[in-house]
């Protein structure tokens, strides 16, 4: 069976400073793999996803980044933190025409 | 950005009570899907649709998508205290297998 693992489950850090942040999936192969925002009792903010190795997309921009250095693997990277970066950040994999399943996330606060 | 309208915001019901909560679209959808989360966890994927008019359940829950392909709903019977959570609704465009399109969420409170 799948499972899908995100790392670290939470983290405080200061404005300012890098971030990375890891995702990986296991029990599948070439699945799509997504990065999400969650500000605090709101919706889910689409900030990134990647259909293949080294191929990421953009929805939002921002100063964060994505890379995909393996099939799965998803990173979510920032050279400067801000504040708003401050949310609950949600990796999730698909395959295509399929379902979508999410990972534990991790709560990011900068302060 | 595509938008998808998800009602009610929230509802307070009392336990044994049924629950209805819908989204809606102005673009048609290939795939309707219906998530859970609980405070401080990753939505939890309770029903999956992907052809119009079909009719699927999951225990008390029971979901449809829409006959015009750009609706859906979802039906909770008999609602009991562990249901409580937020309530997402998401769905794929047809011709785009990539991204899913998300609901604001229903913020489900029941009162035992």
């Amino acid at each position: 069976s799948q499972t899908i693992h995100q790392w670290p489950a939470t983290l405080v850090q200061p404005v300012g400073s890098p971030l990375s942040l890891e995702c990986t999936v296991e029990g599948t192969s070439n699945p799509n793999l997504y990065w999400y925002r969650q500000a605090a009792g709101r919706g889910l903010q689409l900030l990134f996803y990647s259909v293949g190795i080294g191929q990421i997309s953009s929805e939002v921009p921002q100063n964060l980044s994505a890379s995909r250095p393996q099939d799965r693997q998803f990173i979510l990277s920032s050279k400067k933190l801000l504040l708003s970066d401050s949310g609950f950040y949600l990796c999730a994999w698909s395959l295509a025409y399929n379902e979508q399943f999410f990972g534990p996330g991790t709560r990011l606060t900068v302060l | 950005g595509q938008q998808l309208n998800q009602s009610p915001q929230s509802m307070f019901i009392q336990e044994g009570e049924d629950v209805s909560m819908n989204c809606t679209s102005s673009s048609i959808f290939n795939t309707w899907l219906w998530y859970k989360q609980e405070p401080g966890e990753g939505p939890v994927l309770l029903i999956a649709l992907y052809k119009a008019g079909e009719l699927t359940s999951n225990g008390r829950l029971t979901a449809q998508f829409g006959i015009t392909r750009k609706d859906s709903f979802l039906n909770i019977s008999a609602s009991i205290p562990s249901d409580v959570g937020i309530y997402f609704c998401a769905g794929q465009l047809r011709g785009n297998f990539n991204k899913f399109y998300f609901g604001s969420g229903t913020k489900l409170n029941v009162k035992p």
